[in-house]
């Protein structure tokens, strides 16, 4: 069983276009995280939320704890978004993740 | 600050070798962790610390051994490589074990079992 749960796998989409990844999760937390894998491998920590909404540059992030779910926005994508995001929460001592969604953002 | 730091970044094993990964953070970190990353699977825990002298199992600890016998340092030792323990692995970093906290990772070291 998978605690979290990210849609769609994989997304492609046209520089500018707006972007939706979502997440849900089985278990019950009082925050949750969204990570950035490069390309190269590297992983970095994008968003801890908690409630509401939360904005950096192009990136938004939503959370409803009530029903479970999260999404990440991309406004105006760009090529140099191309990467992989990452769901994750923490449950105990424990962080569960998504299996991530790949986004490609062709120019 | 360097952050998280990991060593090797990439490894050649033989089935039945060990060896230890190693990974070291500067930020007074309370809280580490090690993580697989294989394809189709989201990041597994191995093992965590919450502090220096204290280690736990996470998902998927069978093969693995940590120790942590100071706040910088959580090497990870491989005892008896097996081909199933190909995989990328990834060691984090955080203040404490608070869920509002950053996680902060190492580059990762890409393992090849033969």
């Amino acid at each position: 069983k998978n605690e979290v749960e990210q849609s769609p796998q994989n997304l492609t989409a046209q520089e500018g276009e707006f972007i939706t990844i979502n997440c849900s999760y089985s278990v019950g937390i009082s925050a949750l995280h969204w990570l950035q894998q490069h390309p190269g491998g590297g992983i970095v920590s994008l968003f801890m939320l908690s409630s509401g909404k939360k904005k950096h540059g192009r990136l938004i992030a939503t959370i409803n704890i009530q029903e479970k779910h999260s999404s990440l926005h991309i406004t105006a994508s760009h090529p140099r978004d191309s990467a992989v995001y990452i769901c994750a929460v923490k449950g105990g001592n424990q962080f569960y993740f998504g299996t991530g969604t790949s986004l490609t953002v062709i120019p | 600050n360097a952050g998280v730091t990991q060593t090797p970044k990439f490894q050649v094993l033989k089935t039945g070798q060990s060896m230890t990964l190693q990974c070291a953070q500067d930020m007074n970190h309370e809280y580490m962790s090690w993580y697989r990353q294989d394809p189709g699977m989201g990041l597994r825990l191995i093992h965590y610390s919450v502090g220096a002298g204290i280690t736990d199992q996470g998902e998927v600890p069978n093969g693995y051994n940590v120790s942590r016998s100071t706040t910088e340092d959580f090497p990870l030792r491989l005892l008896s490589a097996a081909p199933s323990q190909t995989s990328v692995y990834f060691c984090a970093s955080s203040r404490d074990r608070g869920e509002f906290n950053e996680q902060f990772f190492g580059p990762g070291t890409r393992l090849t079992v033969l």
